[in-house]
């Protein structure tokens, strides 16, 4: 019943070092792929996005990598910081859709 | 410009009981949208209005809840009666155009059924 996955609730790393979260999908019309972040009692708030036909996007510290084959995508943050400790979502959608389907999150938490 | 808003950020209410949620959204943000998060799950949509109009509520659980966007500003929630799965986060987004790019969430009303 739940299209996207993230197996992993929670991730610890120190900081200065990379911090990878993965997500798995198994609708094969998805084609757009969104992360997002969220800190403690606010919303999740959009971080960075990539579409199918690209299997790499990046703006700044922060890569997402796609796998079509494999229905995987990873989210890399490197240098990881302090301030980076929250929860990331995942999310996907289908062309034309208004709405998005979530993971559960994955909560980052970075040493410093 | 200020961003969407939610209220009560908190609300713990006895199981058959009503609660209405309010969203306000960005001024001139046609699109709203109700997602539900239960502990520890996914993020659910719910639905989605254009304006005053319903445009989707595939997601909407069951017919204890109903939405309403009066006149295309602000949005309710409304669970009657509540059962205690409804207990999580309620969040609203709302955004320009339609489509998954632009959202703005809110920062969630925290609903408990006791």
């Amino acid at each position: 019943d739940q299209q996207v996955k993230q197996n992993s609730p929670s991730l610890s790393v120190q900081e200065g070092r990379i911090s990878i979260l993965n997500c798995d999908y198994t609708n094969s019309m998805f084609d757009y792929f969104l992360w997002y972040k969220k800190y403690p009692a606010e919303g999740p708030t959009f971080l960075i996005s990539i579409s199918s036909i690209k299997d790499k996007n990046e703006d700044g510290r922060f890569t997402v990598f796609l796998n079509k084959s494999a229905k995987h995508l990873s989210l890399h943050i490197v240098p990881s910081q302090p301030g980076d400790s929250a929860v990331y979502f995942c999310a996907a959608s289908e062309t034309g859709a208004n709405n998005l389907f979530f993971g559960t999150g994955t909560r980052l938490t970075v040493i410093p | 410009e200020a961003g969407v808003t939610q209220f009560p950020s908190h609300s713990v209410i006895e199981k058959g009981q009503t609660v209405t949620l309010r969203c306000d959204p960005i001024s001139g943000h046609d699109n709203l949208y109700w997602y539900r998060r239960v502990m520890g799950k996914e993020i659910k949509f719910l639905l989605h209005f254009v304006k005053e109009s319903k445009q989707d509520e595939s997601g909407m659980p069951n017919n204890r809840f109903l939405a309403e966007r009066t006149g295309g500003t602000y949005s309710t929630l409304k669970v009657q009666p509540a059962e205690l799965e409804d207990s999580g986060v309620y969040f609203c987004a709302s955004s320009r155009v339609g489509g998954v790019w632009g959202y703005t969430f809110g920062s969630g009303t925290r609903l408990t059924v006791v």
